[in-house]
């Protein structure tokens, strides 16, 4: 398994401001996602964070909203972009680190509240 | 698009009940599924997988799967519940395309003591 931490773990953000939150890795992986979990729902597929390129996003989501990096193999950044309150949520990063790459591993999430 | 169901969106259990809860996927090829669990206040982690071969999976903390292929089914069951087994349980799969998981809607578990 990775040890996976997110920061910051919580924030109360004012509408129309940004948040970046990272996601750091305790060893390489391949592939690192983001999900978001709306309150009381499951979780959605954000996108994809590819090392070296633009991440793929999932229908819904766009590069403008929620801008993501991926400098290295054990770290990433999800930028929520011009934020409102139907963005609170709790951000998760996953990762997958088994050869077969089917085991997904996630983060403790953190949780948003915009006012 | 593949969609994951969970039909019980809440369930109570005394402790020492058996537990058994829906997953039903769409995905008609080949599919890993799983089954997470999230505790109050923690994040989620995986209980148990399966990718191929026996149907029968077995997880952490007693807790076991069995794969239906005819039924698109993978329920999730337990013997004996017990309190510390109050979370909420989460269903996914993948289709091997890209690792990314489709999640059902989430079963939250409440055992009375």
């Amino acid at each position: 398994s990775a040890v996976i931490s997110q920061k910051p773990s919580r924030d109360i953000c004012q509408r129309g401001t940004s948040l970046t939150i990272q996601c750091q890795v305790d060893s390489q992986v391949t592939m690192m996602f983001w999900y978001r979990q709306q309150p009381g729902q499951s979780l959605t597929l954000i996108a994809t964070a590819n090392q070296g390129s633009e991440a793929t996003y999932e229908s819904g989501f766009v590069i403008d909203k929620f801008p993501i990096s991926r400098p290295n193999l054990t770290f990433s950044t999800l930028t929520v972009s011009n934020m409102s309150p139907e963005d609170s949520s709790i951000y998760l990063c996953s990762v997958v680190t088994s050869d077969r790459g089917y085991e997904q591993y996630f983060g403790p999430g953190t949780r948003l509240t915009v006012t | 698009a593949q969609s994951v169901s969970q039909h019980n969106h809440h369930v109570i259990l005394s402790e020492a009940a058996s537990l058994e809860l829906g997953c039903n996927y769409s995905y008609g090829g080949t599919v890993n599924l799983f089954w997470y669990v999230q505790y109050p206040g923690q994040h989620l982690q995986l209980l148990l997988k399966y990718f191929s071969g026996d149907p029968l999976v077995k997880g952490i903390k007693g807790f076991e799967a069995e794969f239906i292929k005819s039924k698109f089914s993978f329920n999730l069951r337990k013997p004996s519940v017990q309190w510390s087994d109050t979370a909420e349980y989460f269903c996914a799969e993948n289709n091997n395309a890209g690792n990314m998981l489709t999640f059902g809607g989430g079963t939250r578990l409440m055992v009375k003591p």
